[in-house]
């Protein structure tokens, strides 16, 4: 049973570029939540999708970011014209509802180098 | 508005003895409150969740966290520390409202001395 899959592992951009990171959620977990972690802090919360829709995306920033996750196929963390402040590691969970007491699985994460 | 508080950056202990590692959380309504552990270039792993019900909660690897209410915290314990339990270990909560999102600590390092 395949937890969750997020691909690639490391990605190097230069300032400018598009960066593009994807998440498979766990099979019959239909939430999918993307979270950002820079060095020495903790995870802070992006977005948070179910299949088709963005439910909540406070934590993202308005411009350069989006995120999508369709009926089919991966979740897709997008980000624009990277800055040398996007490089973090970037984390994707999911989870089988948005019940408050289900915990989150969390793949092993993306991380981002801006050059 | 959410928040939680690991007050401690970093905790030492020598292997064999008990560990405590500290969470404050601030939510309104009743909580829902998770840890989770992540070891070097790893996705973080589900340790253990409070919803409701006995506030000592048992998890996984022998780890044990009590829910206190009066005094809002939600401290992870063990009673015998491994050199393996050294990672980054975060108190994480989430009201108990449908579609709220997690909020994260910032996360404490547990070094456990040979």
């Amino acid at each position: 049973n395949a937890g969750v899959m997020q691909n690639p592992r490391h990605l190097v951009r230069r300032r400018g570029q598009e960066a593009r990171l994807r998440c498979s959620p766990m099979k019959g977990h239909s939430h999918v939540y993307w979270y950002r972690q820079l060095p020495e802090e903790g995870l802070k919360f992006m977005v948070y999708l179910q299949k088709e829709n963005i439910i909540d995306e406070s934590g993202m920033p308005k411009e350069r970011f989006s995120a999508e996750f369709p009926k089919e196929g991966p979740s897709i963390l997008r980000i624009q014209q990277v800055v040398r402040g996007d490089s973090a590691a970037y984390f994707c969970a999911s989870s089988s509802s948005g019940v408050g007491y289900n915990e989150q699985f969390f793949g092993p994460g993306t991380r981002l180098t801006v050059l | 508005a959410q928040s939680v508080a690991q007050p401690e950056d970093q905790v030492n202990v020598a292997e064999g003895n008990p560990l405590t590692v500290k969470c404050t959380y601030s939510v309104s309504g009743n909580p829902y409150l998770f840890w989770y552990v992540q070891y070097p270039n790893r996705g973080l792993q589900f340790l253990l969740k409070y919803i409701t019900g006995d506030n000592l909660v048992k998890g996984s690897y022998g780890f044990e966290a009590e829910f206190n209410k009066s005094q809002t915290s939600f401290h992870l314990k063990k009673p015998s520390a491994l050199v393996s339990d050294s990672a980054l270990y975060f108190c994480a909560v989430r009201a108990g409202n449908r579609d709220d999102k997690i909020i994260f600590g910032k996360g404490t390092r547990l070094h456990i001395l040979p």
